[in-house]
């Protein structure tokens, strides 16, 4: 079975600040891919980056980066200069290889605040 | 690329009442999943189609739960006899066929079922 783990249910961090939001996880399965969401008041699920198991490099989008430890199994989601418009949930989830892919396993998420 | 939509945004009922939503998924996108998500929780999966299949079922989904996906095209989340633990948002996601973990899916904006 799979697991995601994130320990901190609120964040705070002023504007122009980078934030590290924390995810463990685990799973049995070598193949897997790791998610981060943002969650807005509005309800959306909104994508922000990937990473795959298998994958030697950290991934990056823009402001948003992955920090993924392996070893660890831990996937942090690192936001650089961080804006008013990041203040939302944020969710990490994974999904596992073979055919049910899309069937993610996610987080209870953190509430990031930014204050300006 | 018009997105995922769902319908209604809001619905209450009473107890007992049957309820029925609808997703429509982003058109060339094969596969469409169901999530519910509580207050405070991370979504959780219920079930997906691959076209008009619905391929798997969580636990979660108990038998007064019914998707269907008639054309393969938008599917339907019927709830009979609602009960108000099924108070929840209840989220609709697609991604395209012939994809892989690596896949995000494309979440809709949910809808918001209050059962009293």
């Amino acid at each position: 079975a799979q697991k995601i783990t994130q320990t901190q249910p609120g964040m705070f961090v002023q504007e122009k600040e980078a934030v590290t939001l924390d995810c463990t996880y685990d799973t049995s399965d070598p193949s897997y891919g790791l998610f981060w969401y943002k969650q807005p008041s509005s309800g959306e699920m909104i994508f922000l980056i990937y990473q795959g198991s298998y994958d030697q490099q950290n991934a990056t989008e823009g402001r948003y980066s992955l920090n993924f430890q392996k070893a660890r199994k831990s996937a942090n989601l690192v936001i650089s200069a961080s804006q008013l418009g990041d203040s939302a949930m944020y969710f990490c989830a994974m999904s596992t290889g073979g055919t049910s892919y899309g069937k993610l396993t996610f987080g209870q998420g953190t509430i990031l605040t930014v204050h300006p | 690329d018009t997105g995922v939509s769902q319908d209604p945004r809001h619905k209450i009922t009473k107890r007992g009442q049957n309820v029925t939503f609808r997703c429509d998924p982003i058109s060339e996108h094969n596969r469409l999943y169901w999530y519910r998500q509580t207050l405070g929780q991370g979504p959780e999966f219920l079930t997906y189609f691959q076209n008009e299949a619905q391929l798997e079922k969580s636990r979660l989904l108990s038998d007064r739960f019914s998707a269907e996906r008639p054309k393969g095209s938008f599917s339907t989340l019927e709830i009979q006899r609602t009960e108000q633990g099924d108070s929840a948002m209840y989220l609709c996601a697609s991604s395209p066929g012939g994809g892989n973990f690596r896949s995000p899916l494309h979440f809709g904006n949910g809808t918001r079922l209050t059962v009293t």
